[in-house]
């Protein structure tokens, strides 16, 4: 399968933890983007890179969030002292540089207790 | 921030019926997409637009980018039970460096 992977795909967590989310995306795409979806909504922007490059940041994205993508290929989203709040659904895509075709993830979901 | 429109919130049809829906932006887009999602999954691509006027097919699926470049319809022929899920459609507005602004998505209901 060459499609956009995440890892994991459920994450029950205790308020107040930190988690971790991993994404690799299509093999030859160096834009990787991350999007929150929460019930009833389409996916909201959080950020994206340009192979490392965290080219821009949502006002989503609150300093307990934290995203990288260090050697270009697969990034990582990690969210500490979560709260019930960030229970969602977190989706990652890809594309070519340039191109404005993204393609999604299975997404991970997350539920903050 | 800016949001797409889409309405009505849930569709029910027949099998075998054809169905539209459509997008609407108060601002100018560059790109729309069609993704459809299934429950627990992420969105998946069915159709991409980039050019004004732009009508394209996948099968059953046919898409259009409105000349104004401030909507989007996406109709669906011969409807059968697998198409049943949630579509959403997507834009790249002018000047928005890549990131996608998405419709809250039509619920799509098809009876057998």
């Amino acid at each position: 399968d060459t499609g956009v992977s995440q890892d994991p795909r459920h994450k029950i967590t205790k308020r107040g933890q930190n988690v971790t989310f991993r994404c690799d995306p299509i093999s030859e795409h160096n834009r990787l983007y991350w999007y929150r979806q929460t019930l009833g909504q389409g996916p909201e922007f959080l950020t994206y890179f340009q192979n490392e490059a965290q080219l821009e940041k949502s006002r989503l994205l609150s300093d307990r969030f934290s995203a990288e993508r260090p050697k270009g290929s697969f990034s990582t989203l990690e969210i500490q002292r979560t709260e019930q709040g960030d229970s969602a659904m977190y989706l990652c895509a890809s594309s070519l540089a340039g191109g404005d075709t993204q393609y999604f993830g299975p997404g991970t979901r997350l539920t903050v207790l | 921030g800016q949001q797409l429109n889409q309405s009505p919130q849930s569709m029910f049809i027949q099998e075998g019926e054809d169905v539209s829906m459509n997008c609407t932006s108060s601002s100018i887009f560059n790109t729309w997409l069609w993704y459809k999602q299934d429950p627990g999954e992420g969105p998946v691509l069915l159709i991409a637009l980039y050019k004004a006027g732009e009508l394209t097919s996948n099968g059953r699926l046919t898409a259009q980018f409105g000349i104004t470049r401030k909507d989007s319809f996406l109709n669906i022929s011969a409807s059968i039970p697998s198409d049943v899920g949630i579509y959403f459609c997507a834009g790249q507005e002018a000047g928005a460096n890549s990131k996608l602004t998405f419709g809250k998505g039509i619920t799509l209901s098809v009876r057998p």
